[in-house]
């Protein structure tokens, strides 16, 4: 089983300040998603990745296949990017396939 | 609005209680899922659907059993609810699985 690590947890920044978080896998996969929790929200697919870099407004996110390593990049964050974000690896195996990070929890404040 | 729709939203059992979770995609969707979210874990699989009539298990299935009614619907039910069933729980769909799943908007259970 794949094993998926965000870092950080817990991220707090203030409005304006370029964001990343992490994502690190133990096994090889063919894509990488990257999600979105708002509070008491559903949860929204922000990318696919299986190679290179996607960009979306003011997200970013890239992948190193050869490191097994994501990340997410927000830039000029603002209160609304306020969520938790969630990795999730597809390695093919398995009943869905995929594998979950645990999430990072960012609080970006006005 | 094209999506994945739960029901309800909110739920509070006393234990031994039985409850059914709806779910309902109009994507066309071959497979449906049904997961658990508990503070400070991943998202967890309790059972899937790879297409209609197909039931598998997933990764934390015990307590719990579905139904692929049809294409459309895939419900999840709990036959005798326990307090470590209060989670948050999620139905997607999707066309492939490597290109992305739709999530349903969650239902909060709690069991007391």
């Amino acid at each position: 089983k794949n094993e998926v690590e965000q870092s950080p947890q817990n991220l707090t920044a203030q409005e304006g300040e370029f964001i990343t978080i992490n994502c690190s896998y133990s096994v090889g996969i063919s894509a990488l998603h990257w999600l979105q929790q708002h509070p008491g929200g559903g949860i929204v697919s922000l990318f696919m990745l299986s190679s290179g870099k996607k960009k979306h407004g003011r997200l970013i996110a890239t992948i190193n296949i050869q490191e097994k390593h994501s990340s997410l990049h927000i830039t000029a964050s603002h209160p609304r990017d306020s969520a938790v974000y969630i990795c999730a690896v597809f390695s093919g195996g398995g009943a869905d396939g995929l594998t979950f990070g645990k999430g990072t929890h960012l609080i970006i404040q006005p | 609005n094209a999506g994945v729709t739960q029901t309800p939203k909110f739920q509070v059992l006393k234990t031994g209680q039985s409850m059914t979770l709806q779910c309902a995609q109009d994507m066309n969707h071959n497979s449906m899922y049904w997961y658990r979210q508990d503070p400070g874990m991943g998202l967890r699989l309790i059972y899937y659907s790879a297409s209609e009539g197909t039931t598998d298990k997933g990764e934390v299935p015990n307590g719990y059993n579905v139904s692929r009614l049809n294409k459309r619907e895939f419900s999840l039910r709990l036959e005798s609810a326990a307090p470590s069933q209060t989670s948050v729980y999620f139905c997607a769909s999707s066309v492939d699985r490597v290109y992305g799943y739709t999530f349903g908007s969650g239902t909060r259970l709690t069991v007391v």
